[in-house]
């Protein structure tokens, strides 16, 4: 069984460009979770979906930041304009049934943006 | 707005002795805690759970602690082993929001 995959593994890209992260995850999960992991704050929460609706994007830092999940087996985190502070390793995670249990994490999306 | 802590960002321990991590949270409404594991280039996998109804939770060489009122966990592992080697994260969940810390770094030493 596959786990959660993401996509790139890696993006190296220049201030002002737009950025996407894809992500594909567990099939039957019902929640899609986009994390951030940066030194200083650990593991941010940007937003979640249940059933491919988004429920809290309270931590997506700034309008430049979106996530759609068009279908339950796809979801993009787009970054526009993108600037070097956004450099950061990006996960998506997946659940099955509930927010707060156990979530499955991607391999992650490590973005420098120069 | 960290409701959830870890202050050592990095443990060394020596193989076969106890690793022991901390976790402090704030909010009162968390009532499910989790550990997670993460090696370098790899996204965190789950480790172990308490949910606060319990004080403590083992599962081989790893156990977790819960002090409620001190709003406290800790992941104890024992004996320790190079490849415990890792990152750990520690979460809390409850009330549809899950926190993460950020993170401990544990090196076992040969």
């Amino acid at each position: 069984d596959a786990g959660v995959i993401q996509s790139p593994r890696h993006e190296v890209t220049e201030m002002g460009q737009e950025v996407t992260l894809r992500c594909k995850p567990i099939s039957g999960h019902d929640y899609l979770f986009w994390y951030r992991q940066t030194m200083m704050r650990g593991l941010e929460l940007l937003i979640y979906f249940n059933n491919n609706v988004p429920i809290d994007d309270s931590g997506m830092p700034e309008d430049r930041f979106s996530a759609k999940m068009p279908n339950a087996s796809f979801s993009t985190l787009k970054i526009q304009p993108s600037e070097p502070r956004d450099s950061a390793v990006y996960f998506c995670a997946s659940s099955a049934r509930t927010v707060t249990g156990e979530l499955f994490f991607g391999e992650g999306s490590r973005l420098t943006v120069l | 707005d960290q409701q959830v802590k870890q202050n050592s960002p990095s443990l060394s321990v020596q193989e076969g002795r106890i690793s022991i991590l901390n976790c402090d949270y704030t909010n009162s409404m968390f009532d499910y805690f989790l550990w997670y594991k993460k090696y370098p280039a790899e996204g965190p996998t789950f480790l172990i759970s308490i949910s606060s109804i319990k004080d403590k939770n083992e599962d081989g060489r790893f156990t977790v602690f819960l002090n409620k009122s001190a709003k406290h966990l800790s992941l104890h592992i024992v004996p320790s082993q190079p490849g415990d080697s890792a990152v750990y994260f520690c979460a809390a969940s409850g009330h549809n929001d899950m926190r993460f810390g950020a993170g401990t770094r544990l090196t076992v030493k040969p």
